[in-house]
């Protein structure tokens, strides 16, 4: 079983577009994350849910909208998709419980805007 | 000011040597936590190593040890015993804030490691 599953894996679409990336995690854990990793590797904060509230909210332009039904899902949706929105995005999960608070991510999405 | 500061964009180990992947950091908190992650080309983020702020031992975890000097701020993983399979991009995170609330991980720009037999 995946603990944290996100799809789909490969996305491809044009600009101008509207997509969405789902992610579940099976952990039990009750914060949330999305994270872009860009072209050169660099990994950035989006956003943080914390038992579906909206908890950390980078600099992300509001074409980027998360929704958490529940505290097991976290979504991505991405309206007007613009070329530099190409990057791979990640999904996380963490316990509070845990000593560690280590993220468990999820095996990324590949966004690639034409 | 960059919080997480790798150094190294590239490193080069042959098979079975040790070799230690320098990671800096940079806060103010009292409560910190520090990790290591590893990315193969398939492109998964693998958790490797944690050490707390407040630890006084360094960490191990089987190859992997962290290199903790909480004074010069540097967090550096060692993998000793190096093997094929370690050829990947390895980022340093932290966690400030650890009993303050939520926070998240910042990463540093992360090392390819390179394994030759």
């Amino acid at each position: 079983d995946t603990a944290v599953s996100q799809t789909p894996k490969y996305l491809v679409t044009q600009m101008g577009n509207d997509k969405s990336i789902k992610c579940e995690q099976n952990l039990g854990h009750d914060t949330m994350y999305w994270y872009k990793q860009d072209s050169k590797k660099f990994l950035k904060i989006m956003f943080s849910y914390n038992n579906k509230e909206l908890i950390i909210n980078e600099t992300v332009p509001n074409r980027f909208s998360p929704k958490s039904p529940d505290k097991a899902h976290l979504n991505l949706h991405i309206n007007s998709l613009e070329l530099g929105d190409s990057a791979v995005y990640f999904c996380a999960s963490s316990g509070t419980r845990s000593s560690t608070g280590e993220l468990f991510f999820g095996e990324g999405s590949r966004l690639t805007v034409l | 000011a960059q919080k997480i500061t790798q150094t190294q964009p590239g490193m080069f180990v042959q098979e079975k040597e040790a070799v230690t992947l320098d990671c800096t950091y940079d806060t103010s908190d009292q409560s910190y936590g520090l990790f290591w992650y590893k990315q193969p080309s398939s492109g998964e983020m693998i958790f490797l190593i944690y050490q707390g702020s407040y630890d006084e031992q360094n960490a191990t975890e089987g190859r992997y040890s962290l290199n903790f000097q909480k004074a010069r701020k540097s967090a550096n993983l060692v993998i000793s015993a190096s093997q094929l399979g370690d050829s990947a991009m390895y980022f340093c995170a932290m966690r400030e804030g650890l009993y303050s609330g939520y926070s998240t991980l910042t990463f540093g720009k992360g090392t390819m490691l390179l394994v030759s037999p």
